[in-house]
């Protein structure tokens, strides 16, 4: 069954710290992954895309890992800002049509002063 | 480009009633795919439509729900006969073909009292 978990299902971090969030699959066979972050009423806003080939991939203080053997991924956050409070959702998608998207439960992450 | 936009962006309804949810895609985009999101829960696909074809509507209920993406004008996502368990935010995205990433609109509330 494909599946996509992710972890933990809540963060709370102090403002200027760091944070990863983690999410692993069972997608297969596996096309790419994407990080999403979602703001509180806002629709999803994607932060990065990795296909099979990639392993990192980052965007300003977001780097993102995949490890396609193992099946993991990891969002990593930098120096963190209050504006990061969100819910971060992983999305994985298979090659078996253009509709085949998995989506994670997200992580709300809350990041105080 | 204005994104991909959807209204409205809240809406009421009274048990019984019908909800139309609108959503115009991206400039040059052919695909729009709707999902559906409960309180505290990810995001779940219901359909996927290109242009005056549904293409795959196995996540939308077999009654009451339908939609459409005309020829001209945005997309339709149609609930007749709201329940309460209606209520959920509705968000709708596209993207110019299969391969390309989704942009996600900043979705519709669906209220049922």
């Amino acid at each position: 069954k494909n599946q996509v978990e992710q972890s933990p299902q809540s963060l709370i971090i102090l403002e200027g710290k760091n944070c990863t969030l983690q999410c692993n699959y069972t997608v297969s066979p596996f096309s790419n992954l994407r990080w999403y972050k979602q703001d509180t009423g806002r629709g999803p806003v994607s932060l990065t895309i990795m296909t099979f080939s990639e392993n990192t991939k980052s965007n300003g203080r977001y780097t993102a890992t995949l490890d396609a053997d193992t099946k993991q991924s990891s969002l990593h956050i930098t120096a963190s800002q209050l504006s990061d409070s969100a819910s971060y959702i992983c999305v994985v998608r298979d090659q078996t049509g253009a509709n085949n998207l998995f989506f994670g439960t997200g992580t709300r992450l809350t990041v105080i002063p | 480009n204005a994104g991909v936009m959807q209204n409205p962006r809240h809406l009421v309804r009274r048990r019984g009633q019908e909800a139309r949810l609108r959503c115009s895609p991206m400039k040059g985009h052919s695909h729009v795919y709707w999902y559906r999101q409960l309180p505290e829960e990810g995001l779940k696909f219901m359909v996927y439509l290109q242009k005056e074809n549904i293409i795959d509507e196995s996540g939308m209920p077999k009654e009451r729900f339908s939609a459409e993406f005309p020829k001209e004008g945005p997309s339709i996502l149609r609930i007749q006969q709201v329940v309460r368990g209606d209520s959920a935010a509705y968000f709708c995205a596209s993207s110019p073909d299969t391969d390309y990433g989704y942009t996600f609109g900043s979705g519709t509330r669906l209220t049922v009292v």
